[in-house]
């Protein structure tokens, strides 16, 4: 176990639907990070929180928003769910973040929200 | 932006047989390069890492060698057993990225005993 949750493991809905991930970090970790693993796609970066405040954007569509709480708790918001949003979608949290080169945080993944779009 | 490539996107070995996972990297100054193993329908864990001023790190079976010249790394798995059979996944952070992580493809690697 990671210390990372992501809630709900699974998620089905329709197009058009709104669906709300959460994931909570392993204690102390302040940076949370959110993937998106669909078959086609591989593992791609989405957004980045660090203690609240949005720190790196990846290819994350419009219809797509996150946010963390200052329980340091994240949420990914995808709405207008298309059956391309099928997906696995990983949060991962670290201790810090940084923008110095040569500065490492290993980032520990949740075990996931497979989310199926029907 | 940075870019990972990673070869090959399949590999089958015999039970205590070598294999070898390479990855390049775009970006020369990137500085952080880590694997992660995922098995079927589980997270990814990481399983070594390497900065860019080591050449080589080790861990038991595992070894990881890094060409900051040639912008490629590569896992090194020794004695290979089943339960090695996964997809590894190498990644790199590029310069001033508060840390996001830019994977390559994955390597689905099948030890067969």
């Amino acid at each position: 176990d990671s210390g990372v949750t992501q809630t709900p493991k699974h998620l089905i809905t329709a197009t058009g639907q709104r669906v709300t991930l959460r994931c909570s970090p392993r204690s102390g970790d302040l940076s949370v990070y959110w993937y998106q693993q669909s078959l086609d796609q591989g593992l791609q970066f989405l957004i980045q929180y660090y203690n609240g405040e949005e720190r790196a954007k990846g290819n994350i569509l419009e219809r797509f928003s996150a946010q963390q709480f200052p329980d340091l708790h994240s949420e990914l918001n995808l709405s207008s769910l298309e059956l391309g949003d099928s997906a696995l979608y990983f949060c991962a949290s670290s201790v810090g973040t940084s923008g110095r080169q040569g500065t490492k945080n290993i980032q520990y993944f949740g075990a996931g929200t497979r989310l199926s779009v029907l | 932006g940075e870019n990972v490539e990673q070869h090959p996107s399949t590999l089958s070995v015999q039970e205590g047989d070598s294999a070898v996972i390479k990855c390049t990297y775009s970006d020369s100054a990137s500085n952080y390069f880590p694997w992660y193993k995922q098995e079927l329908g589980k997270r990814p864990q990481l399983i070594i890492d390497i900065r860019s001023n080591v050449g080589e790190k080790k861990d038991q079976r595992i070894a990881v060698t890094l060409n900051k010249t040639a912008k490629h790394f590569s896992l090194h798995i020794t004695e290979t057993q089943p339960e090695d059979s996964a997809v590894y996944f190498c990644a790199a952070i590029p310069p001033g990225g508060y840390n996001k992580l830019i994977f390559g493809a994955g390597t689905r690697l099948a030890v067969h005993p």
